[in-house]
């Protein structure tokens, strides 16, 4: 099955500066990858999510970029601000189809003010 | 936010017990999943449903089993509960179809305490 790998565990990062977060994942079949951010005792919440058939996608501080060769995939978000503190998970589609996700195993990430 | 309502919100039981978990949609959305959330773990697939009555298995599907016979609920079952299966479990919806993968949504979950 579909087996995904998230780094850092733990990042943290100056208020303003960039945070990157990269996952990878084992399932060439698999072509849907979204990024959740997680408050604490809160639903994961869609942030972004990118498919097989584009390498990088944007939505104001936040990006995702898909390398389908090397089965890798990360989220950059830029001018990090405090309300940006939780976890993140990355996840990949399971057999590239809508048979569920398959997750990361998360990143909190700080931002230190 | 989605239309996705769990119930209830927290539980607390023994060990042995059945205990059964809601999940119910107001999109009127063909997929529904269950997932469960553990230190360490991130998300797990529990079970999922593609149509009423259309259920298969996911990665942690040991212990449980899910109902679908109406398209705006699914039903989490933990036959006889094990201090395992403490977690906190989340219900998840997406409008997919065959033709391909659309976002899924989260409802607001369920703490579940096993004793």
């Amino acid at each position: 099955g579909e087996n995904v790998e998230q780094h850092p565990s733990t990042l943290s990062v100056q208020e303003g500066d960039s945070a990157v977060i990269k996952c990878t994942y084992s399932d060439s079949a698999s072509n849907y990858f979204p990024w959740y951010k997680q408050e604490l005792g809160k639903r994961p919440q869609l942030i972004i999510d990118i498919r097989s058939n584009v390498g990088e996608k944007k939505d104001q501080r936040i990006a995702v970029t898909l390398n389908k060769t090397a089965k890798h995939f990360s989220l950059h978000i830029t001018e990090t601000q405090p309300e940006d503190s939780a976890v993140y998970f990355c996840a990949a589609n399971v057999g590239g189809g809508a048979d569920g996700l398959t997750f990361g195993k998360g990143t909190h990430l700080i931002i230190q003010p | 936010d989605a239309g996705i309502t769990q119930s209830p919100r927290h539980k607390v039981t023994e060990t042995g017990t059945p205990v059964t978990l809601r999940c119910h949609q107001t999109e009127n959305h063909r997929y529904m999943y269950w997932y469960r959330q553990d230190p360490g773990h991130g998300l797990r697939l529990i079970h999922y449903s593609y149509g009423v009555k259309d259920t298969d298995k996911g990665e942690v599907s040991d212990g449980y089993s899910v109902s679908r016979s109406k398209t705006e609920d699914f039903l989490l079952t933990l036959e006889s509960a094990t201090s395992s299966q403490t977690s906190v479990y989340f219900c998840a919806i997406s409008e997919s179809n065959a033709a391909g993968n659309q976002p899924q949504h989260f409802g607001d979950g369920t703490r579940l305490s096993i004793l």
